[in-house]
């Protein structure tokens, strides 16, 4: 079964740090490009950030860029989120997402909030 | 950045109902365009891709046209399944980014 399970979401302060972390299965992991969408509460679907297959190229959202980083581990199928200085808007439910948009998980909440 | 503007960003139909919804870019995007479904507490589920080719699995009532700037999402017949709210999406420029959705409602 095609799989993408997010971890590591909950609750931190503002200014700081989360790893989001999403287990893939089923799928040649390593073929397929990967992305971070996020939620916010009653909103609409903002995509975050996408890496490619081998993790040599990465692209961001200006809102994030600098704060946020992407990575994968292609041995463990893992995608990665690296989250630092995190501010109130970026609270939200982050989709992990693989290929074209096609393969979702279930989400992982981020709460800012002090 | 490419803008998607999606409408009507609500929509009150009836069970049988037609309706359409509409994306409009801010620039040519080619095909490179996808509509998604999303029922509360759930993550989005892809209906169309490429603009018009219906995701497996998909029912055929839903229906993608367009290219280039202007896309349609046609339901031909309003299942009860059917009322949720619904995205579209370009992915040919960085930010890829959504529509602001559209509501689906029964009447």
């Amino acid at each position: 079964e095609v799989q993408l399970v997010e971890s590591g979401g909950g609750l931190v302060q503002p200014g700081g740090s989360l790893r989001l972390s999403c287990a893939a299965s089923g799928f040649a992991f390593s073929s397929y490009w990967m992305h971070w969408v996020r939620q916010a509460p009653g909103k609409g679907l903002i995509w975050v950030s996408r890496i490619n297959g081998d993790g040599s190229s990465t692209n961001y959202a200006d809102s994030v860029k600098g704060r946020f980083t992407i990575s994968r581990d292609n041995a463990k199928n893992t995608l990665y989120l690296q989250m630092t200085s995190l501010r109130a808007e970026d609270m939200a439910v982050y989709y992990c997402v693989a290929g074209v948009f096609d393969i979702w998980g279930q989400g992982t909440m981020v709460t800012v909030s002090s | 950045d490419i803008q998607m503007t999606q409408s009507p960003s609500s929509l009150s139909a009836s069970v049988g109902d037609r309706v359409t919804i509409t994306c409009r870019a801010s620039q040519g995007i080619g095909n490179d365009f996808a509509w998604y479904q999303q029922k509360p507490g759930k993550a989005p589920k892809r209906l169309i891709y490429a603009a018009s080719s219906l995701q497996s699995g998909v029912p055929s009532r839903f229906s993608g046209s367009g290219s280039g700037t202007e896309f349609t999402l046609t339901i031909s017949s309003l299942q009860p399944e059917d009322f949720a709210t619904y995205y579209c999406l370009q992915h040919n420029n960085y930010p890829y980014t959504f529509g602001q959705g559209t509501k689906l409602e029964i009447k």
